[in-house]
């Protein structure tokens, strides 16, 4: 089984509709991210939390939430869908414990708003 | 807010090629990491660079950090089509431990 799990896969949805993605790792990590990736711009940090307490927006967090339900839980909510919400999702953890900011990423999230 | 920069942006080679990629930041470097990405799925960790004129080796691939550590190159020798994929740098933003990605490298490997 993979250390971090993104359900759904793949997600088509339409514009205004409200969407959750879930993240869930069995790593122990204390940290979990999301980014969205689209072609040519590489990975963008939308939010980030250090512990289940600590949430923090990161670079493009307009028009997106999110919940730390747990330690190995994470969601991220597009509260009204829009077309350029359009991209590929990342969840992704680390370890305060280990100095270093390695991240482990789940497989994606490949969202599609029409 | 610190930026890293990804040369070049994509990439064709005969297989048996050798190949570098780089990744320049705007600031000095609290941590420098390689990744890759096989097209539309997660990025698997390859490589971890903190000290400046540091150098590691994994099979193939070699990385390096400049003595300034604000430069970064990833160098793929003898290259074959399982190398093919997206590679992307990630750095820890300021010390903040929050990471940071550059746009990525996109690496065709022909036979």
């Amino acid at each position: 089984d993979a250390d971090v799990t993104q359900t759904p896969r793949n997600r088509i949805t339409k514009t205004g509709k409200r969407i959750m993605l879930e993240c869930s790792q069995t790593k122990g990590h204390d940290r979990m991210y999301w980014y969205r990736q689209d072609p040519g711009l590489g990975l963008r940090l939308i939010y980030y939390s250090f512990d289940v307490k600590d949430i923090n927006k990161g670079e493009i967090s307009d028009g997106y939430s999110v919940s730390r339900q747990a330690q190995a839980k994470f969601s991220l909510s597009l509260e009204s869908a829009i077309p350029n919400q359009t991209a590929l999702y990342f969840c992704a953890t680390s370890d305060s414990g280990t100095g270093n900011t390695e991240a482990f990423f789940g497989q994606g999230t490949r969202l599609t708003v029409v | 807010s610190q930026e890293l920069e990804q040369s070049p942006q994509s990439l064709i080679v005969q297989e048996g090629k050798n190949l570098t990629i780089n990744c320049t930041s705007s600031k000095t470097l609290y941590g420098l990491y390689w990744y890759k990405q096989k097209y539309g799925e997660g990025l698997i960790f390859l490589m971890m660079l903190q000290k400046g004129g540091e150098e590691k080796s994994h099979e193939k691939i070699t990385a390096k950090l400049d003595e300034k550590k604000q430069q970064s190159s990833l160098h793929i020798t003898a290259s074959q089509p399982s190398h093919a994929g997206i590679y992307l740098c990630g750095a820890d933003s300021g010390g903040y431990n929050k990471l940071i990605f550059g746009a990525g490298t996109r690496l065709a490997v022909h036979p």
